[in-house]
C-alpha cells in the first residue's frame, strides 16, 4: 500500500527558507492529489498546502504566500518550500494524500511526520 | 478562516459512550457534508478515522460514529475502550480546496 516518508532539516534558522520532501512509495504520485499539514508543539492541527495530480496548488491564506508546493513525478515525491521562516513555523510537519473518492477530501494517508524547529 | 470549536478534554469510563462536538461557522461548512475526524495517539501520526461526515474506512471499529447537523459535527465512540484514549481532531473542507481542522480534544477513559 502507499506509504509516505517525509524528509528534511530539523533545524532552520530564521529568517532562511524552510525545504521537504514526501517521497511516497508503493504507488504512482500522479494517482492523487497531496497536502501538507503541521502541528506545532503541544497544540492542533493546521493544512497548509495542497496540490493536485494535475499540478494545481492552494494554500492556507494565513501563511501570507510564504508556501510553495511543487511535484516531481520522476522522483515520486512532493515538496514543501516556506520562506521567511520565524519560531512560529516551529512544528511537526505531516506529508498526507487526500483521499479520491472516496473519501473524499479527507486526508487517508499520513507521513510519520519531521519535526522542524526554527532557531538561530 | 478560524479554527472549528472543540472542547479541549472528555472523559468516559470504560463501556460508557462519549460524544465530541465540533463546532463552525456556515462558511467553515459550506453547504458540504465534508467533515472528517482523526485518531491521534501521543507522539503519533494523525488516523483518518471518519470522512464524509458518518463514513469509517475499512478497519476502523464500527464503535466509531459520526453526525452532522448544522454547523456542529459530533464524533460518537461508544463501549469506550482504554485504548481509545487519545486526541481527536474535527476537519472540515471550506470549499476553494481549503480545509480547516478543530483544535482538538483529549481524550481520557477512566
Amino acid at each position: 500500500q502507499v506509504q509516505l516518508q517525509e524528509s528534511g532539516p530539523g533545524l532552520v534558522k530564521p529568517p532562511e527558507t524552510l525545504s521537504l520532501t514526501c517521497t511516497v512509495s508503493g504507488g504512482s504520485i500522479s494517482n492523487y492529489d497531496w497536502s501538507w499539514i503541521r502541528q506545532p508543539p503541544g497544540k492542533g492541527l493546521a493544512w497548509i498546502a495542497y496540490i493536485s495530480h494535475s499540478g494545481s496548488t492552494k494554500y492556507n491564506p494565513s501563511l501570507k504566500s510564504r508556501a510553495t508546493i511543487s511535484v516531481d513525478t520522476s522522483k515520486n515525491h512532493f515538496s514543501l518550500t516556506l520562506n521567511s521562516v520565524t519560531a512560529a513555523d516551529t512544528a511537526m510537519y505531516y506529508c498526507v494524500r487526500v483521499g479520491g473518492s472516496p473519501p473524499v477530501h479527507a486526508f487517508d494517508i499520513w507521513g510519520q511526520g519531521t519535526m522542524v524547529t526554527v532557531s538561530a | 478562516q478560524s479554527a472549528l470549536t472543540q472542547p479541549a478534554s472528555v472523559s468516559g469510563s470504560p463501556g460508557q459512550s462519549i460524544t465530541i462536538s465540533c463546532t463552525g461557522t456556515s462558511s467553515d461548512f459550506g453547504s458540504y457534508n465534508l467533515v472528517s475526524w482523526y485518531q491521534q495517539y501521543s507522539g503519533k501520526a494523525p488516523k483518518l478515522i471518519i470522512y464524509e461526515v458518518n463514513k469509517r474506512p475499512s478497519g476502523v471499529s464500527n464503535r466509531f460514529s459520526g453526525s452532522k447537523s448544522g454547523n456542529t459535527a459530533s464524533l460518537t465512540i461508544s463501549g469506550l475502550q482504554a485504548e481509545d484514549e487519545a486526541d481527536y481532531y474535527c476537519c472540515s473542507y471550506a470549499g476553494s480546496i481549503t480545509w480547516v481542522f478543530g483544535g482538538g480534544t483529549k481524550l481520557t477513559v477512566l
